[in-house]
């Protein structure tokens, strides 16, 4: 049983275009983490979303976190070549350890120049 | 400050031998945490240490141990590898534990391969 959902699983676009990625649970979770992963190294964080409802901008990504805190949405606007990587949702369910995090299955994202 | 360090970045093992993941922060976190990442499968918790002294499973924690040697490192031991364990390992470190601070650091990964 996946307890994070990312769709979709993989996405090529060209520069210049826009993409929404997804986040999907049954569960409720305390937060939300957003990373992106680049070949050959670990994760980085993004964001992180707290609040039912909360939206954050970084630059051209747009990321919310659901209402009911079960789903989150990361936006990019205008997508350059430098935004081609491996996005991963994560983050603490409120039914388990606060210390322990789930991860989605990841999206990966090329932009073609 | 070098953040999150993992040695080594390449290794492969023949069936049956053993082998230590080493993983030390420099950022005085707390929390640490192993996970495989296997294509397609996202990042799947192995073991995770709340704080120093302490160690827990997590979703797959067979076939591996763990040492929280002090606060800042925290080894991987794999007793008798199996291809099954042909993955990429990347340790991680946090803050504290706690719903407010669940941002974590990540090393570069080590690259295991088991034949």
């Amino acid at each position: 049983t996946q307890l994070l959902e990312q769709s979709p699983q993989f996405l090529s676009i060209q520069e210049g275009e826009n993409l929404t990625v997804y986040c999907n649970s049954s569960s409720v979770f305390s937060s939300l983490q957003w990373y992106r992963q680049e070949p050959g190294e670990g994760p980085v964080l993004l964001v992180t979303v707290v609040t039912g409802g909360e939206v954050k901008k970084l630059k051209r990504l747009t990321f919310q976190f659901g209402d009911a805190r079960k789903d989150s949405s990361l936006h990019i606007t205008a997508a350059q070549p430098g935004d081609t990587g491996l996005y991963l949702c994560a983050g603490p369910r409120m039914d388990t350890n606060a210390g322990k995090s789930t991860f989605g299955d990841g999206t990966t994202l090329t932009v073609k120049p | 400050n070098a953040g999150v360090t993992q040695t080594p970045k390449f290794q492969v093992l023949k069936t049956g031998q053993s082998m230590t993941l080493q993983c030390a922060q420099d950022m005085n976190h707390n929390s640490m945490y192993w996970y495989r990442q296997d294509p397609g499968m996202g990042l799947r918790l192995i073991y995770y240490s709340a704080s120093e002294g302490t160690t827990d499973k997590g979703e797959v924690p067979n076939g591996y141990n763990v040492s929280r040697l002090n606060k800042r490192e925290f080894s991987l031991r794999l007793e008798s590898a199996a291809p099954s364990q042909t993955s990429v390992y990347f340790c991680a470190s946090k803050r504290r534990p706690g719903q407010d601070s669940n941002e974590q650091f990540f090393g570069p990964g080590t690259r295991l391969t088991v034949l």
